[in-house]
Formats: structure tokens, sequence, C-alpha cells
């Protein structure tokens, strides 16, 4: 398996724009996270889905902020519009729970993330 | 709510010495623990976890981790460090009921001098 798969890798915008960053899950993997790691904050959640489903979206900053999980394959972060302050590295990861196993003793794997400069 | 804590920024160690790095929860729940690692550059790596029986758990490239009930900590350590150990590590914990998601502590930086 190829892994938590993440693109763009970089991205650099000006301040106002749109940026959408994106996800492929681990083929089978029915939760999926967002989270943005900074030097100041650490590792923070901002969402997550279980079956395509938002369940968990408090650490979203702010209203510029979206995400979707059209198919199990996929999912999008969207910024609109972008400021300097959310220059971060964004991860996706995803982890399988299955029927009868208590979820809350899987690991998640963790796409290499995408470094997001906003100038 | 579910929080994590690690003291230390930053471990020195000499390559072959035994290194620790140290760990402390709070949950409202069983605690899940988890340690991951993290390379330049890199996503983050799994690395072990305790779910519950042994106190101490080995995971991955040699390294294992004690949880400690009474002192609600969950140390990550290993007999004798690499140079290529040198990384960002995280302490992660999942505890309260329903909440999938990970609460992650804010790194240690483990360098290891030849």
């Amino acid at each position: 398996d190829a892994g938590v798969i993440q693109s763009p890798r970089h991205e650099v915008t000006e301040m106002g724009q749109e940026v959408t960053l994106r996800c492929k899950p681990i083929s089978g993997h029915n939760s999926l996270f967002w989270y943005r790691q900074t030097m100041m904050r650490g590792l923070e959640l901002l969402i997550y889905f279980n079956n395509n489903v938002p369940i968990d979206d408090s650490g979203m900053p702010e209203d510029r902020f979206s995400a979707k999980m059209p198919n199990a394959s996929f999912s999008t972060l969207k910024i609109q519009p972008s400021e300097p302050r959310d220059s971060a590295v964004y991860f996706c990861a995803s982890s399988l729970y299955h029927r009868g196993i208590d979820p809350m003793n899987t690991e998640a794997f963790f796409g290499q993330g995408t470094r997001l400069t906003v100038v | 709510a579910q929080s994590v804590a690690q003291p230390e920024d930053q471990v020195n160690v000499a390559e072959g010495n035994p290194l620790t790095v140290k760990c402390t929860y709070s949950v409202s729940g069983n605690p899940y623990l988890f340690w991951y690692v993290q390379y330049p550059n890199r996503g983050l790596q799994f690395l072990l976890k305790y779910i519950t029986g042994d106190n101490l758990v080995k995971g991955s490239y040699g390294f294992e981790a004690e949880f400690n009930k009474s002192q609600t900590s969950f140390h990550l350590k290993k007999p004798s460090a690499l140079v290529s150990d040198s990384a960002l590590y995280f302490c992660a914990v999942r505890g309260s009921p329903g909440r999938r998601a990970l609460t992650f502590g804010s790194g240690t930086r483990l360098q290891v001098q030849p």
C-alpha cells in the first residue's frame, strides 16, 4: 500500500487566495483526520471524519477553513481566503476500525504533509 | 478532556547510551497511549502503543515504553541510542470515550551525538 498520500507537498500562495489541500487515505480505512503543525502550537487536530461524515470540527480555526470528504478515498481541506498566519504543515492521517474492535486502540497513519506558505 | 505533556523540548544523549523521553498524560477514561516519531520533512511514523496488559510495551526500531498508572506516565526508552534515532518524538493519548482523534504532546527533539 502506498500509504496516505497528500498533495501538493509544498504550496506557496498570496494572501487572499484560495488554497485546497488534498488527501487520499489508505484504502479501506474509515477514519480520516486533518492536523496542522506549527512551531508555536505543535500538532493541532482540525477535523476528523468517520465513514465520510465529519464528527468533530471543533479544531477548525474559523469559517475560512472547510473540509470535505465526498467519498472514502478522497478528502480536501480548503482555506478561503488564506492569510499569512495559516502558514503551517498540514497533515492528513487515516485509521481503520472493525466492528467489534475497540476503535480507541487503532493507530493513525500519517501522510508526508503539505507545507503551506502564505505570503 | 485529554491532554499530554512532554516536559523536555530536547534530549541529548551520546550514542550507545540509554535514552528516555518523558511523557505524562491526563484523560477522563482509560488511557490509550501512543508514541510517534517524525524525521525532517516527513510525516509522523507510529512507534508503539499501550492499550492494556503488560506495562512495558515494545515497538519499532528497538524502542519500548513503560506505562505507569500511578504516575500517569508513558516514558519512551531505548537501551542503546543510535545517531539515526535523532528526530522529533511525539507522545499521544486517546482516552475520552468516543473520541477517536489523538491528542499530541508538544514533541521532544532527540539529539544523539556520535
